[in-house]
């Protein structure tokens, strides 16, 4: 049961537009959601975050867009620049724990 | 500043052998966690403390112990090694309570064969 998902495995954009990562989500009970990035053989490191009382959360390129109705996050980088070539993972957590709920992540490939 | 520290980087286990992750942090932070991951499933909690003493189970717990004796380590324990244990492991740390950064190790690749 796959309470957070990432239904594009991989995605790639030119250098300079927009990259758009999408994340689902099935527990309504998650009130907390984040995205870390992983570049290989590193750990994730923490990117941005929004709680669900908020619908979008902006820091620099990157901004966040939660859609509770439709149980929907979306990250946003702009622009896209080579060095955010990496892994995204999208996250949530309920109830005032911790715990995260990952989803299955997104290969980001930025093209010069 | 070394923020959390997993060692080994790499090891190879038999089936039926045990071995311990140490995962140790230095920021003074009170919640520490151990996931697994695994190719085409994200990250998946093993087990968590909120506290020296104090620890619990996540998702996926079976096969793994844990014991939190001070605030700065969280060693993570296979009892006995099993192929489906082949993954890459990550500790993570953070203050307690929702909303603070949770900062995760450079990982321990652990291969049982």
């Amino acid at each position: 049961d796959q309470q957070v998902k990432q239904n594009s495995p991989s995605l790639s954009v030119q250098e300079g537009r927009i990259s758009i990562l999408n994340c689902d989500y099935t527990n309504s009970m998650f009130d907390y959601f984040l995205w870390y990035k992983k570049y290989p053989a590193e750990g994730p490191t923490f990117l941005i975050s929004i709680s669900s009382i908020k619908d979008k959360n902006e820091d620099g390129r990157f901004t966040v867009f939660l859609n509770k109705s439709a149980k929907h996050l979306s990250l946003h980088i702009v622009p896209s620049q080579p060095g955010d070539s990496a892994v995204y993972f999208c996250a949530a957590s309920g109830q005032g724990a911790q715990k995260l709920v990952f989803g299955q992540g997104t290969r980001l490939t930025i093209n010069p | 500043n070394a923020g959390v520290t997993q060692t080994p980087k790499f090891q190879v286990l038999k089936t039926g052998q045990s071995m311990t992750l140490q995962c140790a942090q230095d920021m003074n932070h009170e919640y520490m966690s151990w996931y697994r991951q695994d190719p085409g499933m994200g990250l998946r909690l093993i087990h968590y403390s909120v506290g020296a003493g104090i620890t619990d189970q996540g998702e996926v717990p079976n096969g793994y112990n844990v014991s939190r004796s001070t605030t700065e380590d969280f060693p993570l324990r296979l009892l006995s090694a099993a192929p489906s244990q082949t993954s890459v492991y990550f500790c993570a740390s953070s203050y307690f309570g929702v909303g603070n950064t949770i900062y995760f190790g450079e990982g321990s690749w652990l291969t049982v064969v």
